[in-house]
């Protein structure tokens, strides 16, 4: 059964830096992986989609790489804004299930100015 | 930009009633998604429609849930009977038909349901 952790849960990092946050997976047969930001009380903004045969996709300042084989994902975010501050979700769809996205934790990340 | 509406925003229920969410995807989007959000936990996968029929559907999705696309526009999540349990953050989604496992999902802002 797939299962999606995101470490760390919370991260607080002064405005300007450059910072990584991890997703990782237990199965890697997937077709895909969605990073989204999650505003408090708010819906769910897709951020980036990167399929299983790329490595990188950018959107901005927002970079996602994707290790397929050894489970793992990286969203970089550049230049950090108090803006930025949000929780930051990845999910996967699993190559067993043509729709149903599965879901990590989040990190929630504040940005100090 | 085009997005998914979600209507209403906080829905109060007392236990036991119906309640109806519902939702407008994107306009020529194809499948259609429901998940939820538990307080504190981890969003969880419900159901998914296509061509007016359900296509995937989790353990959590039971007798007591229903979907319908009653127009061309709307979508709606149906639940029979609530549970206090069914207190959570629903959320609508849409993707692209063309090889929907390929696109993204397109998520509106949300349903907060609280059973009392």
């Amino acid at each position: 059964k797939q299962e999606v952790t995101q470490i760390p849960a919370a991260l607080s990092v002064p405005e300007g830096e450059n910072l990584v946050l991890n997703c990782s997976f237990t199965d890697s047969a997937i077709y895909n992986l969605q990073w989204f930001r999650q505003d408090p009380g708010k819906g769910l903004t897709s951020l980036l989609l990167i399929q299983s045969s790329q490595r990188e996709q950018t959107s901005g300042r927002l970079n996602a790489s994707l290790d397929k084989s050894s489970g793992r994902s990286t969203l970089y975010i550049a230049a950090s804004q108090p803006g930025d501050s949000a929780t930051y979700l990845c999910a996967v769809r699993n190559m067993d299930s043509n729709y149903q996205l599965i879901w990590g934790a989040g990190t929630k990340l504040i940005i100090k100015p | 930009e085009p997005e998914v509406t979600q209507t209403p925003s906080h829905q109060v229920t007392q236990m036991g009633q119906e309640v109806i969410l519902r939702c407008v995807p994107i306009s020529n989007h194809l499948y259609f998604y429901w998940y939820r959000q538990i307080l504190g936990q981890k969003v969880e996968f419900l159901v998914s429609f296509y061509n007016n029929e359900i296509s995937e559907k989790s353990e959590i999705f039971d007798d007591q849930f229903s979907v319908e696309r009653p127009d061309g526009s709307n979508f709606t999540l149906k639940i029979r009977s609530t549970k206090l349990e069914d207190s959570a953050m629903y959320f609508c989604a849409s993707s692209e038909g063309f090889t929907a496992r390929y696109q993204p999902q397109h998520f509106g802002d949300g349903t907060r349901l609280s059973i009392l």
